[in-house]
């Protein structure tokens, strides 16, 4: 069964602080791992992952795949209240995504 | 501007009573796909179309149809609404489905009472 697992379910944190969202997938014949933004309204799009340990970044958001071990990281350096959103982890075989459930980032002032 | 647009926006409709939830996209995409978001199980995908034509069964497309008769168009169908098909649904598009981000809908939220 192809599945898509993220940890931790839920997260709070301080303002500054450093935080590392984990994705772990197994899907037959796959293709990308994607990270997706959420703030109670559609997901946005973050990072889109193909190879391994190749890192992609975009401001203080980084993400990188391990292909052998078959999980995703999503990096997140001085965070900020504007970071509070649910974090999606999909991965695609090329036709169907499967999502996690989501971790849920809350950042305190 | 690039868009994936949905109607309604929200919805509270009745056992049985057939609907049908319009997405369309403007950018041209080939791929596209509805998923329905509920608590505790995340985004789960109901059908997705790789081109016109060509619709696929995702994870949970008991008592949803859909039809691809036209590129930029995805309407989602009940037939015979239930309770447990209320949710916030998501219409979502890409280039295709392997190496492309997915562009979301803005959601709709269909209450069947």
């Amino acid at each position: 069964e192809d599945k898509v697992v993220q940890s931790p379910l839920s997260l709070v944190v301080h303002e500054g602080d450093t935080v590392t969202l984990n994705c772990s997938y197994e899907v037959t014949n796959f293709r990308s791992l994607l990270w997706y933004k959420q703030e109670k309204k559609a997901p946005t799009f973050l990072f889109m992952l193909t190879s391994s340990g190749i890192e992609k970044k975009s401001g203080r958001l980084s993400s990188i795949l391990d292909k052998k071990e078959l999980f995703s990281i999503l990096n997140i350096t001085a965070t900020q209240t504007g970071d509070s959103a649910v974090y999606l982890c999909a991965s695609s075989n090329g036709n169907q995504f499967y999502f996690g459930t989501g971790t849920s980032l809350t950042v305190i002032p | 501007e690039a868009q994936v647009t949905q109607n309604p926006r929200y919805l509270i409709t009745v056992t049985g009573k057939k609907l049908t939830v319009t997405c369309s996209q403007n950018m041209n995409h080939e791929y596209m796909s509805w998923y329905r978001q509920d608590p505790g199980l995340g985004l789960r995908q109901i059908y997705y179309s790789m081109n016109v034509e060509v619709t696929d069964k995702g994870d949970v497309p008991e008592g949803y149809k859909v039809s691809r008769k036209e590129k930029r168009n995805f309407p989602l169908i009940l037939e015979s609404p239930s309770p447990n098909q209320t949710s916030l649904y998501f219409c979502a598009s890409s280039w295709t489905g392997s190496y492309n981000e997915q562009f979301f809908g803005p959601g709709t939220r269909l209450t069947v009472l």
